[in-house]
């Protein structure tokens, strides 16, 4: 069974930083591209960023280009989310789902999520 | 970027009937690379469809996807207590992936 465990979500002010990890089991990680996703409270879903199952080739949506970084380490079935220059706008839950490929294409299997909230 | 445009966004409707939804997207979906999402309060989105038409892993027949281009559709022939929920569709054809803003189904 696919399981996908997120943490590292809280409360941090306007410019901090964060790092999530996702913790994947159930199959056989580095086969697969992986994905963040996040949705806004009240608000639809966005995709954030996605990592290839090598972790060669990363994607980010514009918006988190240059503050996110997408990595993965696949000796111990787990992706990170480092996220820097946090702000307002950047709360939400923050999903970590699987791809079913290689190369980052949709979302076969999704976290629960975990929150992240910038205030001060 | 792609920007995807569901409608209704609200849907009212009783429990057995058939319901339709739409996705239209700005420019034209290359190799139908379009799917389809479930979510109910609380709960992470689930993959219902992929590849426009082709229902995932579990997602019963009652649930159908069609279209091409820049027209999708997804259909709940008979709608059950557990579908009420919102409905995201998501193009997978260029970078970056986009969402649509989802629709509601409610019911009446």
């Amino acid at each position: 069974e696919v399981q996908l465990l997120e943490s590292g979500g809280g409360l941090v002010q306007p410019g901090g930083s964060l790092r999530l990890s996702c913790v994947a089991s159930g199959f056989t990680f580095n086969n697969y591209a992986m994905s963040w996703i996040r949705q806004a409270p009240g608000q639809g879903l966005e995709w954030v960023a996605a990592l290839s199952g090598s972790g060669t080739n990363s994607y980010y949506t514009d918006s988190v280009k240059g503050r996110f970084t997408i990595s993965r380490d696949n000796s111990n079935s787990t992706m990170f989310l480092q996220m820097n220059s946090l702000r307002a706008d950047d709360t939400a839950v923050y999903y970590c789902a699987k791809v079913p490929a290689i190369l980052p294409l949709y979302f076969d299997y999704w976290g629960h999520g975990v929150l992240v909230t910038v205030s001060s | 970027e792609i920007v995807m445009t569901q409608s209704p966004v609200t849907l009212s409707v009783s429990p057995g009937e058939r319901v339709t939804l739409s996705c239209r997207t700005s420019q034209s979906i290359l190799s139908n690379y379009l799917a389809w999402y479930q979510q109910r309060p609380g709960q992470a989105p689930r993959l219902l469809i992929f590849s426009t038409s082709t229902r995932a892993t579990g997602v019963p027949a009652r649930f159908s996807g069609s279209g091409s281009g820049t027209d999708f559709t997804l259909s709940i022939s008979s709608l059950q207590s557990e579908d009420f929920a919102v409905y995201y569709c998501q193009q997978y054809s260029s970078w970056p992936r986009t969402f649509g803003q989802g629709t509601k189904v409610e019911v009446k």
